[in-house]
């Protein structure tokens, strides 16, 4: 079976850092398609940061440059590396993991404030 | 970036309505394009990916259609449960990008 489990969001100041992760079992995270997509308060889904099966990145315009997605082949782990938070940063991250021929799967959401 | 456009933002209608949302592309997707439905407080739900495929242990009352730019989810025959908002995604470049959502309410 296919799971997702995001971890590491919490209460952040303005500027601080946070490292999410999303420990994935039933598949392989390194021949996956994986992304992180955020849901601020009240506000639609925003795709944050994708990694692909081969490595190549690619970042929303909002983060680029402050936010990294990596991940771990031996824990089968994605993370999400979040430098100079800001307010507008507030939100549920969820990890997801891309499939064109078997569909969508997606962690349950780890929230992440960003207040002084 | 590619842009989708959902149509229309919400929508009310009666159990056991036939209830269509519409997804539009700013450029050609072929069929990489994905639909979820998403409760309050709760993570999004796969109902369709590659533009018509119904995912696992989702009802099939649930259907999906399209190609290229113009794209559509029905919902067949509306049920209380199916109160929710439903996203369309799609996923032929980087970065992916969703629609604004379409609230359903049920009557």
């Amino acid at each position: 079976e296919v799971q997702l489990v995001e971890s590491g969001g919490g209460l952040i100041q303005p500027g601080g850092s946070l490292r999410l992760s999303c420990a994935a079992s039933g598949f392989t995270v390194s021949n996956n398609y994986m992304s992180w997509v955020r849901q601020a308060p009240g506000k639609g889904l925003e795709g944050v940061s994708f990694i692909s099966g081969g490595g190549d990145t690619s970042y929303a315009d909002s983060v680029r440059g402050r936010f990294t997605i990596s991940r771990d082949n031996s824990k089968n782990t994605l993370y999400l590396q979040m430098n100079s938070l800001r307010a507008d940063d507030t939100a549920l991250y969820f990890c997801a993991r891309e499939s064109h021929y078997s569909g969508w799967n997606w962690g349950q959401g780890t929230l992440v404030t960003v207040s002084s | 970036d590619i842009q989708m456009t959902q149509s229309p933002s919400s929508l009310s209608a009666s159990v056991g309505d036939r209830v269509t949302i519409t997804c539009r592309a700013s450029q050609g997707i072929s069929d990489h394009l994905a639909w979820f439905q998403q409760k309050p407080g709760k993570a999004p739900k796969s109902l369709i990916y590659a533009a018509s495929s119904l995912q696992g242990g989702v009802p099939s009352k649930f259907s999906g259609s399209g190609s290229g730019t113009e794209f559509t989810l029905t919902i067949s025959s509306l049920q209380p449960e199916d109160s929710a908002t439903y996203y369309c995604q799609h996923y032929a470049s980087s970065p992916r990008t969703f629609g604004q959502g379409t609230k359903v309410e049920i009557k």
